[in-house]
């Protein structure tokens, strides 16, 4: 069964400092993996995603996650912590074979000043 | 720029009324979602359509029911609002599975 898990509800880190949310997932067949933000009181934006290819992806906002296939994570990271970067991220699955996606509970981000 | 769209950001609604939110997405996807999101327990799947006039349950279907008569548009349905419908609702669309999840901007609904 597709399941994701993200092992911490709430991270805190202090701005400047590099930042990382960690998510582990499991899946049958090849995994599509994705990561969201949510701002307070709006839907969920798209940060990046791992298809195939080199494990390092990078993308919005100076995000970037690395696809670890032997320990089945996807881990978000940032160099450099803004205090703007304080919202809900969630990460995704989704099998090459299927329609739908599988969403770990989410991780509050605060950013301190 | 794409978009799915939802109809009401905020929307208070009386206990026993038949609530409509809708959706609508420009991206001709054939996949769409309501999610229902809650403080601890992440997103939701209430129910979820793969083509026009089908639907499928996801994990939490009771009390809502779905409609998709058109490509472009999916609408959940309370029958009956209750209290605990209280919650964040969020939309979604998608095509292939190489590719993610857009998603509306969601509607809070409160039942009183």
């Amino acid at each position: 069964a597709q399941s994701v898990a993200q092992p911490e509800d709430q991270v805190n880190v202090a701005e400047g400092n590099p930042l990382t949310v960690k998510c582990t997932y499991s899946v049958s067949g090849n995994p599509y993996l994705f990561w969201y933000v949510q701002y307070p009181n709006r839907g969920l934006q798209f940060l990046l995603k791992y298809i195939t290819g080199d494990n390092l992806v990078k993308g919005s906002y100076g995000f970037e996650a690395e696809f670890n296939k032997s320990q089945t994570s996807f881990h978000l990271k940032k160099p450099s912590a803004l205090v703007s970067d304080s919202a809900l991220y969630f990460c995704a699955v989704r099998d090459n074979t299927g329609n739908q996606f599988y969403f770990g509970t989410g991780t509050s981000l605060t950013v301190i000043p | 720029d794409v978009k799915v769209t939802q109809s009401s950001r905020y929307l208070v609604k009386r206990t026993g009324e038949k609530v409509f939110l809708e959706c609508v997405q420009d991206m001709d996807h054939e996949n769409m979602f309501w999610y229902r999101q809650d403080p601890g327990l992440g997103l939701r799947l209430i129910y979820f359509s793969y083509d026009v006039k089908m639907k499928e349950k996801g994990d939490i279907p009771e009390g809502y029911s779905v409609s998709r008569e058109k490509k472009e548009r999916f609408s959940l349905i309370l029958e009956s609002a209750s209290t605990n419908q209280t919650s964040m609702y969020l939309c979604a669309s998608s095509g292939q599975a190489r590719y993610g999840y857009t998603f509306g901007s969601g509607t809070r609904l409160t039942v009183v």
